[in-house]
């Protein structure tokens, strides 16, 4: 079974400096996995996923990720936040197995950005 | 332009009435899905679609029904049956379903269901 857990429900950086959101992963088989940012009242969009091939990812609006897998770790970064960026972020993890590939979400991490 | 069109962006339901979700995609997606949201919580998935006049439950499905007549439109029923409705409704497309690995789900906008 896969799960993925987000270590922090909240995080609050000042604009300007660097954006750090946790995830980990439990799974059985290689697992692809996602982030997404959701703004208030708004769908979720993609901000960058890994598929197997190199372990740093590079999304839209600067953000980035790196794919751990001793650590089983997929945390999201970004050097400096601008507030645009104050959003629900969610990790997910989606894994193959015999009769498909389900995704399974993170609780998210709420960003706030302080001017 | 391209993309999932939810309505309404917001419904109140009675106690004991049927409400239609409504999701259309212009993408050409094979896959959609429904997702369930409450205030601080992840996804849920609720039905999901992989083809047209075929369609398997998730993880919440008890209190939903679904249809896909049609590879473009994907709505959801939330029946009187759902003791908790509340909350968020998120459908979502990609262009082949879950046995995909890396498959890219893209979601519509949602639309907020509330109980009066």
């Amino acid at each position: 079974a896969q799960s993925v857990t987000q270590l922090d429900s909240h995080v609050s950086v000042s604009e300007g400096t660097p954006v750090l959101l946790r995830c980990n992963y439990s799974s059985s088989y290689s697992p692809s996995l996602f982030w997404y940012v959701q703004h208030p009242n708004k769908g979720l969009q993609l901000l960058l996923k890994y598929t197997s091939a190199a372990t740093l990812v590079k999304g839209i609006n600067g953000f980035e990720a790196e794919f751990k897998k001793s650590e089983t770790s997929f945390h999201l970064t970004k050097p400096s936040a601008h507030m645009s960026d104050a959003a629900e972020y969610f990790c997910v993890v989606s894994e193959s197995w015999n009769a498909g590939n389900m995704l399974t979400f993170g609780g998210g991490t709420r960003l706030m950005v302080k001017p | 332009d391209g993309g999932i069109t939810q309505s309404p962006k917001y419904l109140f339901r009675k106690e004991g009435q049927n409400v239609t979700l409504s999701c259309e995609q212009n993408l050409n997606h094979d896959a959609m899905y429904w997702y369930r949201q409450d205030p601080g919580q992840g996804l849920r998935l609720i039905y999901y679609s992989q083809i047209v006049n075929d369609f398997q439950k998730g993880d919440i499905a008890e209190g939903y029904s679904v249809s896909r007549e049609k590879k473009e439109s994907f709505p959801l029923t939330v029946t009187s049956a759902q003791k908790n409705p509340t909350a968020f409704y998120l459908c979502a497309s990609s262009i082949k379903g879950f046995d995909a690995i890396g498959n890219t789900i893209y979601f519509g906008e949602g639309s907020w269901l509330t109980v009066v």
